[in-house]
């Protein structure tokens, strides 16, 4: 299995901040990154796919880059319905999977 | 607006069986591959399995193959996971998601305890 692995795993941050997440793939997964948002109690919220692409209705402040193996999620601007827990998840081999979780707090 | 709901989650002794429902509304169900995604408590996401529009299972991890197996009605938007021999690892919120390589909408869950 391809292994994902998310740094850090917390931060803090006060409302207007820029934030970035990285994640690291154990081999290549070329552009197959995508980024969930989430909070306990919550469905879980796909922010960005295909490492850079925007879902529909996400703001413009989550930016996603990389390809490989390394890739990251910034926040461009902190708000306060940001704060939540960030996974990363390859869909380039199977089965898909996931990064250990960043928990972004407020600072 | 797309809405996926999770139920036929509770508490299950070691062993037992449960079935998980998860009713999408919002969408064409029927064109759609589905997946289940569980989170024990404190750990990460966990892939689960994912079944094609027509009904092909694309994936079981080995924690689980040969002990749950997925469905769907598509006359009922409809979405299963039968559960069986559970074991008390299989602790967890289970998330059914729209689509194969990644879930572009999710359900809130539903907790399946497994405990003596």
């Amino acid at each position: 299995d391809i292994q994902m692995t998310q740094s850090p795993s917390s931060l803090s941050a006060s409302v207007g901040d820029r934030v970035t997440i990285t994640c690291r793939a154990s081999q290549s997964i070329d552009r197959s990154l995508n980024w969930y948002h989430h909070k306990p109690g919550k469905a879980p919220k796909l922010l960005i796919y295909a490492a850079s692409t925007l879902q529909s209705g996400v703001p413009s402040r989550f930016i996603g880059s990389g390809f490989g193996t390394d890739f990251k999620l910034t926040i461009t601007s902190v708000q306060p319905e940001d704060f939540a827990t960030y996974y990363c998840q390859q869909s380039y081999g199977t089965p898909p999977t996931f990064g250990q979780g960043t928990k972004v707090d407020i600072k | 607006e797309v809405q996926l709901v999770e139920s036929g989650g509770g508490l299950v002794q070691p062993g037992g069986s449960l079935r998980l429902s998860c009713a999408a509304s919002g969408f064409s169900f029927s064109d759609y591959s589905m997946s289940w995604i569980r989170q024990a408590p404190g750990k990460g996401l966990e892939w689960v399995s994912t079944l094609t529009n027509r009904g092909y299972s694309t994936y079981y991890p080995d924690s689980v193959k040969g002990r749950f197996s997925m469905s769907r009605d598509n006359s009922k938007n409809t979405l299963y996971l039968q559960m069986s021999s559970l074991r008390p690892e299989d602790t967890a919120i289970y998330y059914c998601a729209k689509g194969r390589d990644y879930g572009d909408y999710w359900g809130p869950g539903t907790l399946v305890t497994v405990s003596s």
